[in-house]
């Protein structure tokens, strides 16, 4: 869904741990996933992105991983460091669809 | 490259005031977005401009907004009159082909008093 309520979801992660951001993905038929990380004061910064004809993707420190049959997807940050804190959305969309349906959203605070 | 460029970085204005934002997108995209953010809704799409055309403009609130774009490397948005429930983040972002590759500018912050 677009909607995003006045709390967040807040993940909170020692540094140097692994973190894990899951997101619910409500379209059947999204074919095209992308993470986005939004810190403060910034507009939202690609990640990485997944198509639907894989379940895994990887880049430097991050990981996608889609699972189609619970609509699910996650974002793996290894070696969690403080630059990492911000808000991270999920978002998606189908064929040439312009129109991305955007994640609530969870917070991310590293602890030192 | 500067990335997408959006300005002013923040604005207030009273209410009733024409309020213009301003995004240069990033050179050789042909897909413009502008998008609102606040707590309450979260991103908002506003309007969709592929190669300089609104092809959805369903998002834009009411007719008190605008926008435009002129030339593959410029377009505004404009809000006339403003009113405070038009206080948010205003973010505009560009493609080279639709979603792929969305690059976002760092927003325009509109307070409306």
């Amino acid at each position: 869904g677009e909607s995003v309520g006045l709390h967040l979801p807040t993940l909170s992660v020692q540094e140097g741990d692994n973190s894990i951001i899951n997101c619910a993905y409500s379209n059947s038929a999204s074919d095209y996933f992308i993470w986005y990380k939004q810190e403060s004061g910034k507009g939202p910064q690609f990640i990485i992105d997944i198509r639907s004809n894989m379940d895994k993707r990887q880049g430097q420190r991050v990981t996608v991983l889609l699972n189609k049959t619970v609509k699910h997807l996650s974002l793996q940050i290894a070696a969690t460091q403080p630059g990492d804190s911000a808000v991270y959305f999920c978002a998606e969309t189908s064929g040439s669809n312009y129109q991305l349906i955007w994640g609530a959203g969870t917070k991310l605070i590293i602890k030192p | 490259d500067a990335g997408v460029i959006q300005s002013p970085r923040h604005e207030v204005t009273e209410m009733g005031q024409e309020v213009t934002l301003r995004c240069k997108p990033i050179s050789g995209h042909n897909s413009l977005f502008w998008y609102r953010q606040t707590m309450m809704r979260g991103l908002e799409l506003l309007i969709y401009f592929n190669n300089n055309v609104p092809i959805d403009d369903s998002g834009m609130p009411e007719d008190r907004f605008s926008a435009k774009m002129p030339n593959a490397s410029f377009s505004t948005l404009k809000i006339q009159p403003s009113e405070p429930r038009d206080s948010a983040v205003y973010f505009c972002a560009s493609s080279f082909m639709g979603v792929d590759g969305y690059t976002f500018g760092s927003g325009t912050r509109l307070t409306v008093v």
